[in-house]
């Protein structure tokens, strides 16, 4: 059981530079979600999803795209790439979003670093 | 807006030693509040959750208490292990957003 995956596990971009940061899930899970980790900062929601075709807005979503053509896949699009977006990205999963009842899993990060 | 705040770290103490780590929340609603734990070059795991008041979560011998009159989910852990070394984060999840406190890196020394 694989559980969350994100690939690639270490990035690094030039500024104005695109990527996508992959996600996929083999739980079943309807909610998904993207967070970026700062230190003194702990982790901040960028987007976030609660079934195939839907998504929103978490506290930090500028200069980030999100789509979820399936349940499985939610993918991070950074279309221009900025220092300020230097980070570890995280991906989570659960069967529903917050307030919930069941665990959120998390995917074990990718650490960009925009150059 | 929902928001957590938890106690600056580093913490750090000796084998056997009783642990408490402040969380404190800001929310309107009813949220869930939670604790996961971070090791090293790893993603983040649930450690354990509350999701009324007065409820109380416990897991690996930490425990944390949901106190709606205090706004707080202190996570305790009576005799620490070198093994619980590790960042620690309060989380508070409400109308499908969570938000995490800053963490706190417990060290454990033998």
């Amino acid at each position: 059981n694989a559980g969350v995956t994100q690939t690639p596990k270490f990035q690094v971009l030039k500024t104005g530079q695109s990527m996508t940061l992959q996600c996929a899930q083999d739980m079943n899970h309807e909610y998904m979600s993207w967070y970026r980790q700062d230190p003194g900062m702990g982790l901040r929601l960028i987007h976030y999803s609660v079934g195939a075709g839907i998504t929103d807005q978490g506290e930090v979503p500028n200069g980030y795209n999100v789509s979820r053509s399936t349940t499985e896949d939610f993918p991070l699009r950074l279309l221009s790439a900025a220092p300020s977006q230097t980070s570890v990205y995280f991906c989570a999963s659960s069967y529903e979003g917050p307030p919930m009842n069941t665990e959120a899993f998390f995917g074990q990060g990718t650490r960009l670093t925009v150059v | 807006g929902n928001s957590v705040t938890q106690m600056e770290g580093p913490v750090t103490l000796s084998e056997e030693a009783f642990l408490t780590i402040n969380c404190t929340y800001t929310a309107t609603g009813y949220p869930s509040l939670f604790w996961y734990v971070q090791y090293p070059g790893e993603g983040l795991q649930l450690l354990l959750k509350a999701t009324k008041a007065d409820d109380k979560g416990s897991n690996k011998g930490f425990e944390a208490t949901y106190r709606k009159e205090t706004t707080s989910f202190h996570l305790e852990k009576g005799s620490v292990q070198v093994s619980d070394s590790a960042v620690y984060f309060c989380a508070l999840g409400a109308d499908n957003d969570m938000r995490f406190g800053a963490g706190t890196r417990l060290t454990v020394k033998p």
